[in-house]
């Protein structure tokens, strides 16, 4: 592995139903994102990680869960899919230097159609 | 909260030079990003300024006014790879990442 994949590529869902997107990066890196993109809107922070063991909210949190419980692995689950959560699904890690070189790499992302 | 603005869409001709605004009013503000998206693909890190002034890095300058709220991506000598979204993104005093919604560019021959 390089970096970081994700994992399905892409995935079409009854709403109601339950779904893990998996995330994983071999860089070692301490913090980790999901986001969600859609047109016109851009790449919106769903929750993060700053380090294994802790999790917080971002910006679109609700009707999404994430555990973080190693070093490697970020999975974002959707306990009831509902058809708003039709998106583009981008998972992000980064070192969490907070400070202002602390880029972020992202996976290739999960295309989500709730029908 | 963040607010981003930049143009929707650009469209430049190959060999020219295209110039991409970013304002920005936020709460807090530690460093300015850009990226880059192609169709189908994931962002891509192009560039950070934290300070005032010009970055240059190959075909591609980003210049910030932090007093201003501005940011600007020079792209030069355009090439047809270079078609693709340009996110600008402000890097908060949260230490996260607010983005704009992008700037499509199209590079024609």
């Amino acid at each position: 592995i390089a970096g970081i994949t994700q994992a399905p590529t892409s995935q079409i869902l009854a709403a109601g139903r339950r779904m893990t997107l998996r995330c994983t990066q071999d860089m070692r890196h301490n913090a980790m994102y999901w986001y969600r993109q859609d047109l016109g809107l851009g790449l919106r922070l769903i929750h993060y990680s700053n380090t294994a063991g802790t999790t917080g909210k971002g910006e679109v949190p609700d009707g999404y869960s994430v555990s973080r419980a190693n070093t490697d692995d970020f999975p974002l689950t959707l306990a009831s899919a509902v058809p708003s959560q039709t998106s583009v699904y981008f998972c992000a890690s980064s070192e969490n230097k907070r400070e202002a070189t602390d880029t972020q790499y992202f996976g290739p992302g999960t295309r989500l159609t709730v029908l | 909260g963040q607010n981003i603005d930049q143009p929707t869409e650009m469209t430049a001709t190959e060999g020219a030079i295209v110039q991409i605004n970013c304002t920005y009013q936020t709460s807090g503000f530690n460093g300015l990003f850009w990226y880059q998206q192609h169709a189908g693909e994931a962002p891509t890190f192009l560039s950070y300024n934290v300070l005032d002034g010009l970055e240059e890095k190959g075909r591609f300058s980003s210049f910030l006014s932090r007093s201003k709220g501005y940011s600007y991506l020079l792209l030069k000598e355009l090439q047809m790879k270079d078609s693709a979204s340009y996110l600008c993104a402000v890097f908060g005093s949260d230490y996260k990442l607010s983005f704009g919604a992008g700037t499509t560019v199209t590079v024609r021959a």
